[in-house]
């Protein structure tokens, strides 16, 4: 069974970059199909595509997100990983990563939480 | 970006009873690539269909999915007390990827 699994800071000052990691266990990163992709969710309430990878393909982002982010992935590590630069209170939320393959969005990450503070 | 509106916002019903769900997109959802999710507290979203009315691995049967074009529906036949949650849809046929603001289901 295919598990994900974020890490990260949890409390980060504005204008820092954001780094998160998403280990994936019981399944391979770099297995044909998939796409990973990371999602967040603003005080409980609305979720937001962020962007997706694939593996030895192009990364694909949100416009709203201008240019901040970067999503890739380290197949020695069978491991996915967000970069979002210049955070603001705007950022702070739940960090989700998941799994795109014939049934979609099928595999989600438990999440982490992510405060943005002075 | 293709804006999802469900409604109506919060849903009170009582175990047993039938619940339906709406969302409705800005414009056409492309080759109807529309998912829902069912959230509760502290969890993650969980698939529940994908291509608008494909049930996923391990989903009752008593949720089903239908629509099509800028129109969908979530219908839940018969409530069980473990569904009563929020529920998002999701647009995946045009980037920016887009979801609605949710549908609670509670307790009447």
């Amino acid at each position: 069974q295919v598990q994900l699994q974020e890490s990260g800071p949890g409390l980060l000052r504005p204008s820092q970059t954001l780094s998160l990691t998403c280990t994936v266990s019981g399944a391979s990163i770099t297995s044909g199909g998939y796409y990973w992709t990371w999602i967040r969710q603003h005080s409980g309430k609305g979720l937001e595509w962020i962007g997706n990878t694939y593996y030895g393909g192009s990364s694909h982002y949100n416009p709203s997100l201008r240019g901040r982010v970067t999503i890739s992935i380290d197949a020695s590590k069978n491991q996915l990983s967000l970069t979002l630069s210049s955070v603001t209170a705007a950022d702070t939320a739940v960090y989700y990563c998941g799994r795109v393959g014939i049934q979609f969005l099928d595999v989600w990450g438990q999440g982490t939480t992510v405060t943005v503070s002075s | 970006e293709i804006v999802l509106t469900q409604s109506p916002g919060t849903l009170s019903l009582s175990p047993g009873e039938r619940a339906t769900l709406s969302c409705r997109a800005s414009q056409s959802v492309s080759s109807n690539f529309l998912a829902w999710y069912q959230q509760k507290p502290g969890q993650a979203p969980r698939l529940l269909i994908y291509d608008a009315s494909n049930r996923a691995s391990g989903i009752p049967d008593r949720f089903s999915g239908s629509g099509s074009g800028a129109d969908f529906a979530l219908t839940i036949s018969r409530l069980e007390p473990v569904d009563f949650a929020v529920y998002f849809c999701q647009q995946y046929g045009t980037s920016p990827w887009t979801f609605g603001q949710g549908t609670k289901v509670e307790v009447k």
